[in-house]
């Protein structure tokens, strides 16, 4: 049981590249989400999915895009990285209100 | 504003001691509280998570406390360990406990020196 993973680990980028952060879950969870974590903040929420095929907006989502094809896939993508974005990523995954895994982040830097 | 406080912000303490941190919060609706730790490099791992109902409850030597009517939470931990040096992340769920209506506290970072 793998848990949530995400890949990779640690990126860089330059400003205006692309790139999809990758996250998997092998527990059948509906719900998925992406956080980012800054230095002196706590985490926020990017974009987030209740099951295949349905996705929303979280408190963060300018500059980034989700789509949820599958109930165990839910890919990062930043269409055109700036330095702002630069922060470290966080894939989570529940089902129902109960205990929310995270994944071990995805460190990205954009120069 | 939905806000989680968390104090202090850092914390020394020797091996084998014991500790206690904090977390306030203006939440509301509230559904429950969680407690997470994070180690440096890693990703948040839910140590316990309280519902309104709820006063105490343990995860081994972790033990969450909330008080609902002054909207405050407590994460004792007993007889300390070098393993326990990590960021612990109070959070807060509100609007029926649903997964994406959380509002995370800054963590407090606590380092245990030998």
């Amino acid at each position: 049981n793998a848990g949530v993973t995400q890949t990779p680990k640690f990126q860089v980028l330059k400003t205006g590249q692309s790139m999809t952060l990758q996250c998997a879950q092998d527990m059948n969870h509906e719900y998925m989400s992406w956080y980012r974590q800054d230095p002196g903040m706590g985490l926020r929420l990017i974009h987030y999915s209740v099951g295949a095929g349905i996705t929303d907006q979280g408190e963060v989502p300018n500059g980034y895009n989700v789509s949820r094809s599958t109930t165990e896939d839910f890919p990062l993508r930043l269409l055109s990285a700036a330095p702002s974005q630069t922060s470290v990523y966080f894939c989570a995954s529940s089902f129902g209100g109960n205990t929310i895994y995270f994944g071990e982040g995805s460190w990205l830097t954009v120069v | 504003k939905n806000q989680v406080e968390q104090s202090p912000q850092s914390l020394i303490i020797l091996e084998g001691k014991n500790c206690t941190l904090q977390c306030n919060y203006t939440v509301s609706p509230f559904s429950n509280l969680r407690w997470y730790k994070q180690d440096t490099g890693r990703g948040p791992v839910s140590l316990t998570i309280m519902t309104f109902s709820e006063n105490t409850k343990s995860n081994g030597r972790y033990t969450a406390t909330l008080d609902a009517d002054t909207k405050q939470s407590s994460l004792h931990i007993t007889a300390s360990q070098l393993s326990d040096s990590a960021s612990y992340i109070c959070v807060v769920s509100h609007s029926g406990g649903s997964n994406y209506k959380l509002t995370f506290g800054k963590g407090t970072l606590l380092t245990v020196n030998p």
